[in-house]
């Protein structure tokens, strides 16, 4: 149980245009969904927590505008990135909750390059 | 603030040898303690956990003991297996749901 998953697993893109990455809960509702980044060799940084049904909250530092984040059900989020560039190129990792557990369940990750 | 500082890696070790991964951490209140592992090209899978003070987290041979005293929670296996390469992520949980990870620990295992 507590499966999540992300869409797509890569992605390659041009720069200047958006891009949508998808988490999925498969088997559980997730009252909260949270957004993280990380580049090669480095720690997860956590980008914005969303709870279904309402605006997401960002971390300092990450740019709202650039990065939107959508909860519109309680087994879907999408991150999208907005005229992208090179140096969003990295790794975004997922992960899902739900009330009364607290655990944090990981998707596999995307990967997006940026050309 | 909350903050979870690990050895830096990467961690080279031959079969069958002991693992030890370093974690300190420091919080606030009573926090939870994780050791997550990502294996190349994968997101993160919880490995162990625990909960309060003197608690032991174990799971495919790894274990770690929640020291409230050296607030740390040190990752151990006794014997490291070629399969166990990846890179280790330990982390707190404080009040609410945010976790506070560390810089992660390279592990990797020879045959």
């Amino acid at each position: 149980g507590a499966v999540v998953s992300q869409h797509p697993s890569r992605v390659i893109c041009k720069s200047g245009t958006s891009v949508k990455i998808e988490c999925r809960s498969l088997d559980f509702q997730a009252t909260t969904m949270f957004w993280y980044r990380q580049f090669p060799k480095q720690s997860l940084m956590l980008m914005a927590t969303s709870n279904e049904g309402s605006k997401a909250t960002y971390e300092q530092g990450v740019e709202k505008d650039k990065f939107l984040i959508n909860h519109a059900s309680l087994t879907l989020s999408t991150l999208t990135v907005t005229s992208a560039h090179p140096e969003d190129s990295s790794f975004y990792i997922c992960s899902a909750s739900y009330k009364g557990v607290g655990e944090q369940y990981f998707g596999p990750g995307t990967r997006l390059t940026v050309t | 603030g909350n903050s979870v500082t690990q050895m830096e890696g990467p961690v080279t070790l031959s079969e069958e040898a002991f693992l030890t991964i370093n974690c300190t951490y420091t919080a606030t209140g009573y926090p939870s303690l994780f050791w997550y592992v990502q294996y190349p090209g994968e997101g993160l899978q919880l490995l162990l956990k625990a909960t309060k003070a003197d608690d032991k987290g174990s799971n495919k041979g790894f274990e770690a003991t929640y020291r409230k005293e050296t607030t740390s929670f040190h990752l151990e296996k006794g014997s490291v297996q070629v399969s166990d390469s990846a890179v280790y992520f330990c982390a707190l949980k404080n009040a609410g749901n945010m976790l506070t990870f560390g810089g992660g620990t390279r592990l990797m295992v020879k045959p």
